[in-house]
């Protein structure tokens, strides 16, 4: 099984400041990589799949960067809605996909 | 736009079974495979299973096989997810999602609003 894990557990970040969430596979996944983000009482949404490639309707202040074993999810601009859990997931491995522990957003 | 509606919280002894459905609306439910996820008390998502809403063929993930089953009824576009023989480690919010493209895919764009389902003596 590959292993995903997501650094920090905890980001506390001001409002309008930029974020920047990692995510580390335990073996290359290559860029099969995706982001969800999740705020509690919701229903997960997908940000970007592709490690780079935003899901539709999801804002440019999203991005996604990185391939093999590393990978960044960078939020440019925080707005208060953006404060919330965000898991990273691996889909190279067939055919059971997994996920990070997740990095919980909160706000400085 | 597309919804995936779950089925409300339930509440178990150990032993018991649960099945918590999946109402899909506002796409074309035969050409998405729908998956579940579950995410125990603190920890993060685990992959449960998938099924194909057209043909009715699942895929389960080992831990599970012989307690899990998932079934499709179209004409309602629903999708049901069994677990039997609950243990107190099953307790855990549970999620159907939508594959992103059609045919098998890992990456999931509409989630349900999770199940919670507690196993308690």
């Amino acid at each position: 099984e590959i292993v995903m894990t997501q650094s920090p557990a905890t980001l506390s970040v001001s409002p309008g400041e930029r974020a920047t969430l990692s995510c580390r596979a335990s073996q290359s996944v290559s860029r099969n990589i995706a982001w969800y983000q999740h705020r509690p009482g919701q229903a997960p949404r997908l940000l970007i799949h592709g490690a780079s490639t935003r899901a539709t309707g999801i804002p440019a202040r999203f991005s996604g960067s990185g391939s093999g074993t590393e990978f960044t999810l960078t939020i440019s601009s925080l707005q208060s809605e953006d404060f919330a859990i965000y898991y990273c997931q691996q889909y190279n491995n067939w055919p059971a996909p997994t996920f990070g522990q997740g990095t919980k957003l909160e706000i400085k | 736009q597309v919804q995936l509606v779950q089925s409300g919280a339930e509440v178990l002894k150990p032993g018991a079974a649960v099945k918590v459905s999946c109402k899909a609306s506002g796409y074309s439910f035969t050409s998405y495979y729908i998956h579940w996820m579950r995410q125990a008390p603190g920890q993060g998502l685990e992959w449960m299973g998938m099924i194909n809403t057209s043909g009715g063929s699942t895929g389960y993930a080992d831990k599970f096989q012989g307690r899990l089953t998932m079934s499709r009824e179209t004409s309602t576009s629903t999708v049901y997810m069994e677990l039997s023989s609950m243990r107190f480690e099953d307790t855990a919010a549970y999620f159907c999602a939508k594959s992103l493209t059609s045919g098998w895919s890992n990456v999931f764009d509409s989630w349900g609003q999770g199940t919670l389902v507690t196993v308690s003596s």
